[in-house]
């Protein structure tokens, strides 16, 4: 069964700090996986987008990682702002015969204190 | 400004009452989706569509209808919504389905009574 959870399920620091959330997967076959930023109340928005050869990809103070051979995936946030203070979504993309599937974990949900 | 909007942003309804919720996108985008996220589930694919009369069922179809008479627009029907529908709902439309990221609606929140 194609799955993906993420890890911890909620977390808090002080502003100022890095942190790291995790993503663990189960999909096959394996296309791309994809960070989320999803603020209360509002779409989530893409932050990185990795292929199966990617190992990482940066965007400003997020970097997220991908490990294919233990399907494993972190993403990084360097000195946390207040503006970090969200939900976000690792999703993993599966192509199959004729149609493709998005699965999406259920997200950590971050609060950044000052 | 390229958007995807997504119209109502709250609805309250009573079982049974037809209802749509509509989705437009600005950005000449060929895949179209819906989605419903409940506490605890994640985001959950309700259908989508490859491009113009082109539609397909997600994991969880049932209860709903959608139609992709024209690109940039993508409705989401529910003929005789219940209190399970309850949920938020996203609209989501990307370049295609290969590595393009997914630009979402801002969401539409349902209440069925």
């Amino acid at each position: 069964k194609n799955q993906v959870e993420q890890s911890p399920q909620s977390l808090i620091i002080l502003e100022g700090k890095n942190c790291t959330l995790q993503c663990n997967y189960t999909v096959s076959p394996f296309s791309n996986l994809r960070w989320y930023k999803q603020d209360t109340g509002r779409g989530p928005v893409s932050l990185t987008i990795m292929t199966f050869s990617e190992n990482t990809k940066s965007n400003g103070r997020y970097t997220a990682t991908l490990d294919a051979d233990t399907k494993q995936s972190s993403l990084h946030i360097t000195a946390s702002q207040l503006s970090d203070s969200a939900s976000y979504i690792c999703v993993v993309s599966a192509v199959g015969s004729g149609t493709y599937k998005y699965i999406f974990g259920t997200g950590t949900r971050l609060k950044v204190l000052a | 400004e390229a958007q995807v909007t997504q119209n109502p942003r709250y609805l309250i309804t009573v079982t049974g009452k037809k209802l749509t919720v509509t989705c437009s996108q600005n950005m000449n985008h060929e895949y179209m989706s819906w989605y419903r996220q409940d506490p605890g589930l994640g985001l959950r694919q309700i259908y989508y569509s490859m491009n113009v009369e082109v539609t397909d069922k997600g994991d969880v179809p049932e209860g709903y209808k959608v139609s992709r008479k024209e690109k940039r627009n993508f409705p989401l029907i529910l003929e005789s919504p219940s209190p399970n529908q309850t949920s938020l709902y996203f609209c989501a439309s990307s370049l295609d389905r290969g590595d393009s990221p997914l630009h979402f609606g801002n969401g539409t929140r349902l209440t069925v009574t």
